[in-house]
């Protein structure tokens, strides 16, 4: 059982460049979301979905962009990076969206804009 | 609107005292949850314990409780007798409705370090 799978762990980008963070998680849940972490602060929410073809935006949505077509993954895509977007990213998911569930993170990516 | 408030920065504690740690809430919403979550230098978000707003009785897991008193709304994390491994940011978080969806929210964080 694998739980919720991050890739790439650490990645440094040229401010401008594009790249993709892509999340898989095997326990069939219908949640999954993306949050940034930034140096002292908790975790704020980029973008969530509730389940496939399903996405909305969190707190923090601008220069990202996401996706969910199957039950599996779900990727955020920086669409032209910028060193404001230097934080460290996790990928969270859940059976659903409410309740008790509990909510399985994946480990982070370490992510540098230069 | 939703927030979590941790007020304390950083925490300094001996090994084996027992150590609260302060989470405040604000929501208008009847269902909810509470969180609480570990985060060691290596920096994987590690969950501790949950607590619904229906629970009538306090969440319990192991050495981590959560004295959780609704009316005044706060969630604050108790680990009994502290180890050094408990040296870690921790963050509490509350799950509900928020603009229509159902979100999670989490607090700055509280640094726990227990000395030896």
């Amino acid at each position: 059982n694998a739980g919720v799978t991050q890739t790439p762990k650490f990645q440094v980008l040229k401010t401008g460049q594009s790249m993709t963070l892509q999340c898989a998680q095997d326990m069939n849940h219908e949640y999954m979301s993306w949050y940034r972490q930034d140096p002292g602060m908790g975790l704020r929410l980029i973008h969530y979905s509730v389940g496939a073809g399903i996405t909305d935006q969190g707190e923090v949505p601008n220069g990202y962009n996401v996706s969910r077509s199957t039950t599996e993954d779900f990727p955020l895509r920086l669409l032209s990076a910028a060193p404001s977007q230097t934080s460290v990213y996790f990928c969270a998911s859940s059976y659903r969206a409410g309740g008790s569930g509990t909510i399985y993170f994946g480990e982070g990516s370490w992510l540098t804009v230069v | 609107a939703q927030k979590i408030t941790q007020t304390q920065p950083g925490m300094f504690v001996q090994e084996k005292e027992a150590v609260t740690l302060d989470c405040t809430y604000d929501t208008s919403d009847q269902s909810y949850g509470l969180f609480w979550y570990k985060q060691p230098s290596s920096g994987e978000m590690i969950f501790l314990i949950y607590q619904g707003s229906y629970d009538e009785q306090n969440a319990t897991e192991g050495r981590y409780s959560l004295n959780f008193q609704k009316a005044r709304k706060s969630a604050n994390l108790v680990i009994s007798a502290s180890q050094l491994g408990d040296s870690a940011m921790y963050f509490c978080a509350m799950r509900g409705l928020i603009q229509g969806a159902q979100k999670l929210v989490f607090g700055q964080g509280t640094r726990l370090t227990i000395n030896p």
